[in-house]
């Protein structure tokens, strides 16, 4: 069974901080992977998002994230954070053959003006 | 979210009713995804639809849970005897021909 882990459960960043968030999955094979963002009072919005190809793939907003298969991890990345990026951010995982995301738990990130 | 609408937004029920929760994507999508999404937690799988078949319902928590989509586009999650633990969001989701989920904005379930 594949799942997901995010360890930073809340961020707390000032504006122009740059922004690194975790995600380390568990699965042997071969996977697409996702970060998916909700902003406050929105729904869950796809922030980017890997197949196959360049592991360094990039978003909208300025948001990029790092597949770096022989750690399973898929961090997300963002040079300069700004207040409106203040959300919730989900890293998410499907297989082949296993149409479902599984979804991490989230990481709550807080942008100081 | 890219085209999926769903209602009620909020329903507020009590223990033991039975509650239907509708997701209404726009047409032509063929794979229909339903998640719930407890209070600080990620979204967790429930079930699948590909047209009108349900493909995969191992998500759903126990046979109070039902999910029908019987002509392959609107959707009702039907949860029967509510319990105060079935207080969450239900988010609809649909898949696009470049397989990426697009999540409607959710019904908040509160069992009192």
């Amino acid at each position: 069974a594949q799942s997901v882990s995010q360890h930073n459960h809340h961020v707390i960043l000032s504006e122009a901080a740059s922004l690194e968030l975790g995600c380390n999955y568990s699965y042997g094979g071969t996977v697409n992977l996702f970060w998916y963002v909700q902003y406050p009072g929105q729904h869950l919005q796809l922030l980017l998002k890997y197949f196959s190809g360049d592991p360094l793939v990039k978003g909208i907003k300025g948001f990029e994230a790092e597949f770096i298969k022989s750690k399973f991890s898929f961090n997300l990345r963002k040079p300069s954070v700004q207040w409106s990026d203040t959300a919730e951010y989900f890293c998410a995982v499907t297989s082949f053959g296993n149409e479902k995301l599984t979804f991490g738990t989230g990481t709550r990130l807080t942008i100081i003006p | 979210g890219a085209g999926v609408s769903q209602s009620p937004r909020y329903k507020v029920a009590k223990r033991g009713q039975d509650v239907a929760l509708r997701c209404d994507p726009i047409s032509g999508h063929v794979s229909l995804f339903w998640y719930q999404q407890a209070l600080g937690q990620g979204p967790e799988f429930l079930t699948y639809f590909q047209n009108e078949a349900q493909l995969d319902k191992s998500g759903l928590p126990s046979d109070r849970f039902f999910a029908e989509r019987p002509e392959g586009s609107v959707s009702t999650l039907k949860i029967q005897r509510t319990q105060q633990e079935d207080s969450a969001v239900y988010l609809c989701a649909i898949r696009t021909e470049g397989n990426e989920q697009f999540f409607g904005p959710g019904t908040r379930l509160t069992v009192l």
